[in-house]
């Protein structure tokens, strides 16, 4: 597809246990964003890439949490020791380029943490 | 600290007639806005963004309005279609690349 996409669409967890979310951005798009949205809530920025590079981490809530991106394309958010407070939607977002405002969102994976 | 606030948490309107979504700001230094619609189990979709160099932009049958004194920005769209029944969310930006501050969201629901 030429969306931006994410797996696994639901993800059902221990507390305490790690996570992998992983994000296919559209081809050819350098900028990379994840948001998380938790019930009823807005949309919370976490991190941001530029190809390969975060200049952008301050949205992470705590350590427990770190993404990479690998070759400009694909990231992996990575939730370790996973909490009831981590359950949420995580969005992926892809942009143009650095000089690019539009961002275009994932589906979304639905994290809940028991 | 909320930066965009979407004050309203719902509208219901008539299919056919104007249906208006507000968002306020508190950030000066965003210079770019932007509306994105959600359907439930989906990501935000967008829909049209505005400029803050701007006061108006129009898409079809949707037009942001933007009023920088004020702080304030609306979504029109006319005529409310059964179909634009949603989540929309308003989100700003202070520079290009850079991350979207959002609003809370206001659920539209257009009745038929």
């Amino acid at each position: 597809g030429a969306g931006v996409s994410q797996s696994p669409s639901n993800k059902v967890t221990e507390k305490g246990k790690d996570v992998e979310l992983r994000c296919d951005p559209i081809s050819g798009h350098t900028a990379l964003y994840w948001y998380r949205q938790s019930l009823g809530q807005g949309l919370e920025f976490l991190i941001y890439f530029q190809g390969n590079s975060a200049p952008d981490k301050s949205g992470l809530p705590s350590d427990r949490f770190s993404a990479e991106r690998t070759g400009g394309s694909v990231s992996t958010l990575t939730i370790q020791r996973t909490q009831q407070e981590d359950s949420a939607v995580y969005l992926c977002a892809s942009s143009r380029d650095r000089g690019t405002y539009e961002q275009y969102f994932g589906p979304g994976t639905r994290l809940t943490v028991t | 600290d909320q930066q965009v606030k979407q004050n309203s948490p719902s509208l219901s309107v008539q299919e056919g007639r104007i249906s208006i979504l507000n968002c306020d700001y508190t950030n000066s230094m965003f210079d770019y806005f932007l509306w994105y619609k959600k359907y439930p189990a989906e990501g935000p979709t967008f829909l049209i963004s505005i400029s803050s160099i701007k006061d108006k932009n129009e898409d079809g049958r949707f037009t942001v309005f933007l009023n920088k004194s004020a702080k304030h920005l609306s979504l029109h769209i006319v005529p409310s279609q059964p179909g634009d029944s949603a989540v929309y969310f308003c989100a700003a930006s202070e520079n290009a690349g850079n991350m979207l501050t959002f609003g809370g969201g206001t659920r539209l629901m257009v009745k038929p």
